[in-house]
């Protein structure tokens, strides 16, 4: 069974502050996906990865940046929290190379950036 | 300019009775659609797949149709049971290089009542 784990469920921060959200899958899955959603809008891709220390801009890559040093690890950094980052977001993973591949998501980190 | 989209943001069901929710896309390259299912609070968790050499694909109370003339997907659930409450994503495998991307519609909230 395909787990993907997010380090918090909820999380309060500050304008400006910088944010680390965590991502681990146990499946050693090649990509890993950092979406956002938020109400009306779906699910919105920032980043994803295809391989360790790779990286390539989603939709709304703006105000983001990400790192890949394991396999099984995928961080998303909001380097200067604002409020408009407030939003659930949601990793994922999938296996590489494979077409019609599934996406397995994690619970959700809800952001809250007052 | 949306890819992937589900034109209606909600539906109402009455338990036992059939739900169904569509999803119309734009790109005839699309050749793999998924349905997502989300509860409050939750990550999406994956609920039927269907590859275009197909036009139905069935598994339990979950059908989904593929009609690719009209570039449109539906996914039918029979009976419908409170459970079933929840907010459901249509996706399409946007595949390049090596490695698909989803491009996901923005969600229809079914409410199934008792």
């Amino acid at each position: 069974d395909v787990k993907v784990t997010q380090s918090s469920r909820y999380l309060v921060k500050r304008t400006g502050e910088k944010v680390f959200l965590e991502c681990v899958q146990d499946m050693d899955h090649e990509n890993m996906f950092w979406y956002r959603q938020d109400p009306g809008l779906g699910l919105r891709l920032i980043y994803f990865s295809y391989d360790v220390k790779m990286k390539e801009k989603g939709d709304i890559p703006e105000g983001y940046s990400v790192s890949r040093e394991k396999k099984e690890r995928f961080s998303l950094i909001l380097e200067s929290a604002s409020t408009n980052q407030t939003s659930m977001y949601l990793c994922a993973s999938s296996d590489r190379g494979l077409r019609q591949e599934t996406q397995y998501f994690g619970p959700g980190t809800r952001l809250l950036v007052l | 300019d949306q890819q992937v989209k589900q034109n209606s943001p909600s539906l109402s069901v009455q338990e036992g009775r059939i739900s169904i929710l569509n999803c119309d896309y734009t790109n005839s390259m699309f050749d793999y659609f998924l349905w997502y299912k989300k509860y409050p609070a939750e990550g999406p968790t994956f609920l039927i797949s269907i590859s275009s050499i197909k036009d139905k694909n069935e598994d339990g109370r979950f059908t989904v149709f593929l009609n690719k003339s009209a570039k449109h997907l539906s996914l039918h659930i029979v009976p419908s049971q409170p459970g079933d409450s929840a907010v459901y994503f249509c996706a399409a495998e946007n595949y390049g290089g090596s490695q698909g991307n989803l491009i996901f519609g923005k969600g229809t909230k079914l409410s199934v009542k008792p």
